[in-house]
Parts: structure tokens; C-alpha cells; sequence
């Protein structure tokens, strides 16, 4: 079946740094999907990309739909405490479907 | 606006015993998803809703697991009996529905499930 990568899968950096992580797959989707979960809480969408190629931003985050559809990374600029959690991309290939990686745990040390 | 609720929280019981989550979604949302997600990994799709008909299933384990989405606004997800294996957090989400790409699921807090 369909499957994502995401690397890396934990990361440890200081308070104002820039992280960087991403998100591979084998499958072409249509649309990729950024989201953060917080201990104890689901997941929550960041960012949502609809067009291969298309780069957006929310706040500090910015994320980029890859060209071959097939994979897509976030970046976070000038981190700080609360940008802790895991993050989780997802791909989805039609209106109901949607696949999740297996997140990417961020850590920041202030 | 209130999100997705779901209850309980938290859920410790003993193998073999039947378990019930509920899900309540955001008032308005024709969509109603279970996920299941274990640790270390993301959330993976059991069974999705439209109003109260289940129109993806595919990945319940039918042999134990039972859903329901009586009026097709709270459901109930149910284990009988649970395994060790079951322990996990089950997660509900909802979306408008609108047969389109950018139909957002929202998630709520999660059961958290431990079996021994």
C-alpha cells in the first residue's frame, strides 16, 4: 500500500534555530498536508498544499509541494519552545483519503 | 465553536474486556473518521462516515471492532473483546464533507486505550 517517509525521525535543536524536515513517498498524491501534534492532543493541520510546486507560508512555517508530487518538506525559521511536538505529514490522493507518515519529533532546548 | 470532544480519555481495562469510545464532531460536519494510532507512528485510518452510513471500513478488524453513527452526528467505536494489542490512542475526526480536496479534517484529543 501507500507509505511516506519522513526524516529525520527525531531532532533535537536550540531556541532560534531553523529546522528543516521532510516527507518522501513512492505514491503520487494530490495534495499534501502538514500537521502538529501535541502531547495528549490530536493533530492539527499547519499547512495544506494543492499544487505541485506551490509554496506556502503560515507564520513562520513554510512548506513546498515537491514537482514530482511525490514528496514535500517544512521548514520552521527561528524556533522556539512551543514549536515542540511531532510532526506529521500526509498525503492524500483523493477527497477521502488520506495517508499520514510516521512524524518527525522536534525538541527545542532554550 | 467547540471541536471534536471525545470520552474518555483515558481507558485502562483488562484483556478480553469489551471497551466503548465516543465521538462527538463539530456541530455541522457530515464526516465522521476513526483513526487509530499507535506509538511512535501516525494515525491510520479504521473507518470513515458519511452522515450514518460507513463508507469506508476496509481497515476495521471486524472480528472485534464494531462502530456506529446513529443519526449521523456522535459515534461510538467499540472493542470485543480487547486484545494487548489494541492498546493505543483512537482518535475521531470530522470534516464538512464537501466532496473536494480541501475538505480539512479536524481531529479531537484522543482515547488513550491501555490494555493488560
Amino acid at each position: 500500500g501507500q507509505q511516506l517517509n519522513q526524516s529525520p525521525q527525531s531532532m533535537f535543536i536550540q531556541e532560534g534555530e531553523d529546522v528543516s524536515m521532510n516527507c518522501t513517498s513512492s505514491s503520487i498524491f494530490n495534495t499534501w498536508l502538514w500537521y502538529k501534534q501535541d502531547p495528549g492532543e490530536g493533530p492539527v493541520l499547519l499547512i495544506a498544499l494543492y499544487k505541485a510546486g506551490e509554496l506556502t507560508s503560515n507564520g513562520r512555517l513554510t512548506a513546498q509541494f515537491g514537482i514530482t508530487r511525490k514528496d514535500s518538506f517544512l521548514n520552521i525559521s527561528a524556533s522556539i519552545p512551543s514549536d515542540v511536538g511531532i510532526y506529521f505529514c500526509a498525503g492524500q490522493t483523493s477527497y477521502d483519503k488520506v495517508i499520514f507518515g510516521p512524524g518527525t519529533s522536534l525538541s527545542v532546548i532554550p | 465553536e467547540a471541536g471534536v470532544v471525545q470520552s474518555p480519555r483515558y481507558k485502562i481495562i483488562e484483556k478480553k474486556q469489551p471497551v466503548a469510545f465516543w465521538c462527538n464532531p463539530i456541530s455541522g460536519h457530515n464526516t465522521l473518521y476513526w483513526y487509530l494510532q499507535n506509538l511512535g507512528q501516525g494515525p491510520e485510518l479504521l473507518i470513515r462516515y458519511e452522515n450514518e452510513e460507513a463508507v469506508d471500513d476496509s481497515q476495521l478488524p471486524k472480528d472485534r471492532f464494531s462502530a456506529e453513527r446513529l443519526k449521523g452526528v456522535d459515534s461510538t467505536l467499540k472493542i470485543q473483546p480487547a486484545e494487548l494489542g489494541d492498546s493505543a490512542v483512537y482518535l475521531c475526526a470530522s470534516s464538512l464533507g464537501r466532496r473536494e480536496k480541501r475538505d480539512t479534517q479536524y481531529f479531537g484529543p484522543g482515547t488513550r486505550l491501555t490494555v493488560l
